[in-house]
C-alpha cells in the first residue's frame, strides 16, 4: 500500500510570489490535513478536508488556502509569500479525520528567500 | 498561546534506560491524546495514542500515563534503545477536530 505522497519535496520562491503544493492520500482515506513546520513553531494546523470540504481551520491568513478534489487529492496554496513562510509543509491523510490514525507524508520544504 | 506545553526541550538517556517526556494541556475540550515521532527528513509517525477515559495505555515498550485532573500525560520509553533516538511530539485534539502539538523532544540514546 503506497504511503502519503507530497510533490515537490523542495521549492524555492521568492517573497511575493505564490505557491502551490500537492498532496496525494493514501488509498481510500477520505481526510487530508495540512500542518506548518518550523523551528520557532513547531506543528501547526493549518486545514483539514474531507470529501472535497473543509472541514476545520487553523488560525492562519487567508493567503493559506486549499482545496481537495473528487480523487481525495490536496492541494494547498500561499499567495503572496513571506520570509516566515519558509517551512517543511505536511499533509497527512487518514480514513476519517484528524481522529483516526493520521498519516503523514514526507513534507515539502519551502524556502522563501 | 501555546496551548499544549512539553518538555524537556532535549533529552539523552543510555542505551536500557527509561526515557520520560512530559506534555501538559490547558483546554479541557482535548479528547485524543497522540504521541508523534519524527526522523530527521520524515514526517512524523503516530506511536501511541489515548484518549481521557483511560489513565495509561501500553504498547510494548512505549507507554502513555494520562492524569485527567492535572491535565498533564506523558511518554515513558523503556528499554530504551539507539534506533529511539528521534524528535516526540505530543499532540491534543479538541471536539472541534483542530489538533495542537508540543513544541517537540529531541531524544537521544547513547549506546
Amino acid at each position: 500500500k503506497a504511503g502519503v505522497t507530497q510533490t515537490p519535496r523542495y521549492l524555492i520562491k521568492t517573497r511575493g510570489q505564490q505557491v502551490t503544493l500537492s498532496c496525494s492520500p493514501i488509498s481510500g482515506h477520505r481526510s487530508v490535513s495540512w500542518y506548518q513546520q518550523t523551528p520557532g513553531q513547531g506543528l501547526q494546523f493549518l486545514f483539514e478536508y474531507f470529501s472535497e470540504t473543509q472541514r476545520n481551520k487553523g488560525n492562519f491568513p487567508g493567503r493559506f488556502s486549499g482545496r481537495q478534489f473528487s480523487n481525495s487529492r490536496s492541494e494547498m496554496n500561499v499567495s503572496t509569500l513571506e520570509l516566515g513562510d519558509s517551512a517543511l509543509y505536511l499533509c497527512a491523510s487518514s480514513l476519517t479525520g484528524p481522529g483516526g490514525e493520521q498519516y503523514f507524508g514526507p513534507g515539502t520544504r519551502l524556502t522563501v528567500t | 498561546q501555546q496551548q499544549v506545553k512539553q518538555s524537556p526541550q532535549s533529552l539523552i538517556v543510555q542505551k536500557g534506560g527509561i526515557s520520560i517526556i512530559n506534555c501538559a494541556y490547558e483546554n479541557t475540550a482535548f479528547d485524543y491524546f497522540p504521541w508523534y515521532q519524527q526522523f530527521p527528513g520524515k514526517g512524523p509517525a503516530l506511536l501511541i495514542a489515548i484518549r481521557p477515559d483511560v489513565s495509561e495505555k501500553k504498547e510494548g515498550r512505549f507507554t502513555i500515563s494520562f492524569n485527567k485532573s492535572a491535565k498533564q500525560f506523558s511518554l515513558h520509553i523503556m528499554d530504551s534503545q539507539p534506533g529511539d533516538s528521534a524528535t516526540y511530539f505530543c499532540a491534543a485534539l479538541n471536539t472541534g477536530n483542530q489538533f495542537y502539538f508540543g513544541t517537540g523532544t529531541s531524544l537521544t540514546v547513547i549506546p
